[in-house]
């Protein structure tokens, strides 16, 4: 069965620091595809990134990277300088290659600090 | 706009009604995808459209819910007998790809908040 956990409920730190959210994926699937979603306060999520299961080059995106692992089944995603306008809820996703649904983690809640 | 649209934005009702809820994919898109998401979890998928027929409505909690897209655009989620235990926003997304392709990007709405009274 598929499963996403992101085991850091909440995290505050101070504007400017970086910060690296976790996400673990469990799938029986070889082909897969994993994603993160961010949150804000008004609510709707937005897309960030989609990664497939056979392309494990990290990936930055301004003050954006991810760093996928196989061998660890680890999708995490770090944001350097962070700013007060990253804070908002972050979902890590995974789609089974059998599958259309996405699932979901809980969720990790990032407050960022003046 | 060119965004995924949902009304209304917010719903209250009472026990035991009836709740129709609307999604708006963005133009061109055939898949569309149903999600819930309750306080403090992420969302959990409901049902799958591909054109005007699911294709999976595995997540549907029970036959109180039920779901159309007759024209393969614009899909409404009902909702009978509501429970308190229904109250979460209701999320829409929807997907470009032609056969829903697994990995294809969802691109989701604002959502629909419901309390049920």
């Amino acid at each position: 069965a598929q499963k996403v956990t992101q085991a850091q409920t909440e995290i505050s730190v101070v504007e400017k620091e970086d910060v690296t959210l976790d996400c673990v994926y469990e799938t029986r699937d070889t082909t897969y595809y994993l994603f993160w979603y961010k949150q804000p306060p008004s609510g709707e999520l937005v897309f960030l990134i989609r990664r497939n299961s056979f392309d494990e080059q990290n990936e930055i995106s301004g003050r954006y990277s991810w760093n996928f692992q196989k061998s660890t089944s680890s999708f995490n995603f770090t944001i350097t300088a962070s700013q007060v306008v990253d804070s908002a809820v972050y979902f890590c996703a995974l789609s089974e290659d059998r599958d259309d649904k996405i699932i979901f983690g809980k969720g990790t809640r990032l407050h960022i600090l003046p | 706009g060119a965004g995924v649209s949902q009304t209304p934005s917010n719903k209250v009702t009472e026990k035991g009604k009836y709740v129709e809820l609307r999604c708006d994919p963005i133009s061109g898109h055939t898949a569309l995808y149903w999600y819930r998401q309750s306080l403090g979890q992420g969302p959990e998928f409901l049902i799958y459209f591909q054109g005007t027929g699911a294709a999976d409505d595995s997540g549907l909690p029970n036959d109180r819910f039920f779901a159309v897209r007759p024209e393969g655009s614009v899909s409404t989620l009902k909702i009978q007998r509501t429970e308190r235990g229904d109250s979460a926003v209701y999320l829409c997304a929807s997907s470009p790809l032609g056969k829903g392709l697994a990995g294809d990007t969802q691109y989701f709405g604002p959502g629909t908040r419901l309390t049920v009274l």
